[in-house]
């Protein structure tokens, strides 16, 4: 089984601090996400990255960088968190897309709160 | 661009009823379309999916879908509810348009199942 796993459940965090979010996936899997999710607004994509050292911006991107040094692992980053980045992140990661092989299986979510 | 609506943000239905959980998409290319279902406190799992070919796709814990492209929807049903059901539903649609590399999803903004005893 295809196995996510996120390095924090809860976190609370300070307003202005650098907050890092580490996302490790088990499949050798080259395509990673990260989302958040917030009430009424389903899942929005902040960052993706289809290789190592590889990213892109999603929809959401600002406020946040990204890190994907080694092919297992990728990481968002806060550089300075605010009140309005509590939420639920999580991540994902797929296959490339090979007709059939692009579902993307999540991680259990970081639910951040910044105060 | 891709987009999914869901329609009913809750829904409610006694144990034993048909589930029918509604989802819209648009997509300029012929799309990708997933139903991933979250439970209280964890992270999303696929329910199932349309790629290509039968357009009636059957997933796990016994529900199914429904492509028609003449409706642009992928609706959600189950015949009979369970209480174990109860959870939160996101309807998604994939990008396409490039042809390797990561394949993007586009959510819908949720739909949660309540089960009446």
């Amino acid at each position: 089984d295809v196995k996510v796993t996120q390095s924090s459940r809860y976190l609370v965090k300070r307003t202005g601090e650098k907050v890092f979010l580490e996302c490790v996936q088990d499949m050798d899997h080259e395509n990673m996400f990260w989302y958040r999710q917030d009430p009424g607004l389903g899942l929005r994509l902040i960052y993706f990255s289809y290789d190592v050292k590889m990213k892109e911006k999603g929809d959401i991107p600002e406020g946040y960088s990204v890190s994907r040094e080694k092919k297992e692992r990728f990481s968002l980053i806060l550089e300075s968190a605010s009140t309005n980045q509590t939420s639920m992140y999580l991540c994902a990661s797929s296959l490339p897309f090979k007709g059939q092989r692009e579902t993307q299986y999540f991680g259990p979510g970081t639910r951040l709160l910044v105060l | 661009a891709q987009s999914v609506t869901q329609l009913g943000s809750h829904v409610s239905v006694s144990e034993g009823a048909l589930v029918l959980l509604r989802c819209n998409y648009s997509s300029s290319v012929p799309p990708y379309l997933f139903w991933y279902v979250q439970y209280p406190n964890q992270g999303l799992q696929l329910l199932l999916k349309y790629t290509t070919g039968a357009t009636l796709v059957k997933g796990i814990n016994g529900f199914e879908a429904e492509f028609k492209k003449s409706e642009t929807s992928f609706h959600l049903t189950k015949p009979s509810a369970h209480m174990s059901d109860a959870a939160e539903y996101f309807c998604a649609v994939s990008d396409r348009e490039r042809g390797q590399g990561a394949q993007k999803l586009v959510f819908g903004q949720g739909t949660r199942l309540t089960i009446n005893p």
